[in-house]
């Protein structure tokens, strides 16, 4: 079955940029969207944005300026980065699949999740 | 910006039903999901397009949709239920989610 697990640095300084990492084992990346959601400690579930395989992506507007997601389809993997940190991008992260079917996009898929603590 | 609304906690007694609202402008002409979360795990998707359920969901999880309101309702609820439930829909291509509701089995 189809597992995704992200990856990278628990502990990011501020200013600098979080990279994170999903790889999809037991499928492949084609034809889906994939994407990135998090999750601040005893708070509530962001989404950053999806990317789908051929590389087009949308992201949440107001972390638009600062993030980035990226696919490498040869290794079955899409990535995070996310500019300028500060403390409140503390948060644990997930990677999950969206799957698009009759007409709505649902997150039906999901990573364990990552803590990211931001701090010097 | 659109925003989803959902009150904070619900309390309900094993047996009994649950019923969880997510209030956002005009949501009833979006489609609405609904993810679980149990401590320490990662959130689950429970309903799709406002009343569907995903295989392996229990048919006493039920979705609705209407005006500026989605509801999930848990029938029969069993101690298992437990969880934070969140609600989602899309904005213009944005994925928003609700602000969470704690359900406790008392």
């Amino acid at each position: 079955q189809v597992q995704l697990q992200e990856s990278g640095p628990g502990l990011v300084k501020p200013s600098e940029t979080l990279s994170l990492t999903c790889t999809v084992s037991g499928g492949s990346v084609r034809s889906y969207y994939w994407s990135w959601i998090r999750q601040p400690p005893g708070k509530g579930l962001e989404w950053i944005g999806y990317i789908y395989y051929t590389g087009s992506t949308n992201y949440n507007p107001s972390l638009k300026s600062r993030v980035t997601i990226s696919v490498d389809t040869s290794k079955d993997q899409f990535s995070l980065r996310l500019s300028s940190v500060t403390a409140t991008d503390t948060a644990v992260y997930y990677c999950a699949r969206l799957y698009h079917g009759s007409g709505s996009y649902n997150f039906d898929l999901w990573g364990q999740g990552t803590l990211v603590t931001v701090s010097s | 910006s659109f925003e989803l609304t959902q009150p904070p906690s619900v309390s309900v007694s094993p047996g009994q039903t649950a019923s969880i609202t997510c209030s956002g402008d005009r949501l009833g002409d979006k489609l609405a999901s609904w993810y679980q979360q149990k401590p320490g795990q990662s959130p689950a998707l429970v309903i799709y397009q406002n009343n569907k359920r995903p295989s392996g969901i229990p048919e006493r999880f039920s979705g609705s949709n209407s005006g500026n309101t989605a509801t999930l309702t848990i029938s029969g609820t069993q101690a298992m239920d437990e969880a934070d439930y969140y609600c989602q829909a899309w904005d213009t291509s944005t994925g928003v989610f609700g602000t969470g509701t704690k359900v406790t089995v008392l």
